[in-house]
């Protein structure tokens, strides 16, 4: 089972909303990321758990939050947003932060912001 | 100079043809290569890892060249299912490990015509 879920597959808010994304992976994998990706762009990365730990943020602003509760979750908690946080955001797991091994993506959460 | 270099495309070839991409990467220090295919819409989706001696799945070809710092992917008999955005992507290097972060290219976009 290579799979990475995501809920949920869509979300509209409002920039004073608060939400949640949601990621699970079965796999055993240790290291489970967050991307931001626009349109016509490649995946940017956000941040790196690496065993539960944040391992890196890459100088992303306090108002996306993440959070690793277990190896096979991880979250990200949404808060005044801006329009242009608008983007698809994809979850990604592998066997660990520095292997050799390849990177799994989830289906992602396309985000729009209001 | 971009970290991994790609002709954006688009590429437009008849259904059968065969068609190579490539891309250069900046870090010799990397050692893991993978090309991902992602549609429109959708996750990226790994195609094939990389190997210095080469490696080939069906109709796909891929090559490493380190001494250039070099990748390519070769598709032979496209189909019109082959339409799709290919990412070239190169895990960070760091001494004799990897980081953990990807680095993408851009992607090359191909589009097979009937």
């Amino acid at each position: 089972d290579t799979e990475v879920t995501q809920t949920p597959k869509h979300l509209v808010m409002g920039m004073t909303n608060k939400k949640s994304l949601k990621c699970e992976q079965h796999m055993g994998h240790r290291a489970m990321y967050w991307y931001k990706q626009k349109a016509k762009k490649p995946p940017e990365l956000m941040f790196v758990y690496s065993y539960e730990k944040l391992s890196i943020n890459e100088s992303v602003p306090s108002r996306f939050s993440p959070e690793c509760p277990n190896s096979s979750l991880l979250n990200l908690h949404l808060h005044a947003l801006q329009p242009e946080d608008s983007a698809l955001y994809l979850c990604a797991s592998s066997q660990t932060m520095t292997s050799l091994y390849e990177q799994f993506f989830g289906p992602g959460t396309r985000l729009t912001v209001l | 100079r971009k970290e991994v270099e790609q002709d954006p495309g688009p590429f437009n070839v008849p259904e059968g043809a065969t068609v190579a991409f490539n891309c250069t990467y900046s870090n010799s220090a990397s050692q893991s290569f993978f090309w991902y295919r992602q549609d429109c819409r959708k996750e990226p989706k790994l195609l094939m890892s990389v190997y210095s001696s080469g490696n080939e799945d069906g109709r796909f070809t891929a090559q490493l060249n380190r001494a250039s710092q070099y990748i390519s992917l070769l598709i032979r008999d496209s189909k019109l299912s082959d339409s799709a955005t290919y990412l070239c992507v190169v895990n960070e290097g760091h001494g004799s490990s990897n980081t953990g972060k990807l680095i993408f290219g851009q992607g090359t976009t191909l589009q097979v015509k009937p």
